[in-house]
């Protein structure tokens, strides 16, 4: 397993600007992951981000929108750019640590665009 | 497409009745099935990884099991700190490690 932290924990935003969520995970992993969680509905993935890689984005997430880093093997930053009331959501990142598929959640970002 | 379906969508129970949770998937081929917990205002939990049809994995009153199309999340005596929403995800070959989630079921069991 793993402990993973995000910074902030829950923002309020204006539209129009931009927002850096990020992820600290207390052990070095390659596997880092992005997802969203819109109110009353499940985790949908924005992406994958490897280090030492370009990250791969899902279907309907663009790196403009959304673009990450991923400086090292246990630090990684997601930016909601340009915000609109639509882009309120939880955010949260995730790893696998053995490559065996089980992955483990920080405890999200709560972001509301007004 | 790949796609998980979970049922039903909310359950209530009263402490100490069993019941089942349904995870039907269609996915191109399963490279694992996993089940997490998720409290509210907190990240998923992670309960346990199914690989293949006929396996079974306990936890305290929780017990998974998986076929071929689908899996149960059996939940033996519940108390009120089972409470909470339950999401089935699958791991599909060729998905780049990524999971894909069922909406999840919200579990309120009551004293």
């Amino acid at each position: 397993s793993a402990v993973i932290s995000q910074k902030p924990s829950r923002d309020i935003c204006q539209r129009g600007t931009s927002l850096t969520i990020q992820c600290q995970v207390d052990s070095q992993v390659t596997m880092m992951f992005w997802y969203r969680q819109q109110p009353g509905q499940s985790l949908t993935l924005i992406a994958t981000a490897n280090q030492g890689s370009e990250a791969t984005y899902e279907s309907g997430f663009v790196i403009d929108k959304f673009p990450i880093s991923r400086p090292n093997l246990t630090f990684s930053t997601l930016t909601v750019s340009n915000m609109s009331p639509e882009d309120s959501s939880i955010y949260l990142c995730s790893v696998d640590t053995q490559g065996a598929g089980e992955q483990y959640f920080g405890p999200g970002t709560r972001l509301t665009v007004t | 497409e790949d796609q998980v379906t979970q049922s039903p969508e909310a359950l209530r129970l009263q402490e100490g009745e069993s019941s089942s949770l349904n995870c039907s998937y269609t996915v191109s081929g399963l490279r694992g099935l996993f089940w997490y917990r998720q409290d509210p205002g907190k990240g998923p939990e992670f309960l346990f990884t199914l690989y293949s049809a006929g396996e079974e994995k306990e936890k305290e009153r929780l017990k998974a099991t998986l076929t071929k199309k689908e899996s149960f999340l059996h939940i033996t005596a519940p108390k009120p700190e089972d409470s909470a929403t339950y999401l089935c995800a699958v791991r599909p070959w060729g998905g780049y490690n990524k999971l894909i989630f069922g909406a999840g079921t919200r579990l309120a069991v009551h004293p």
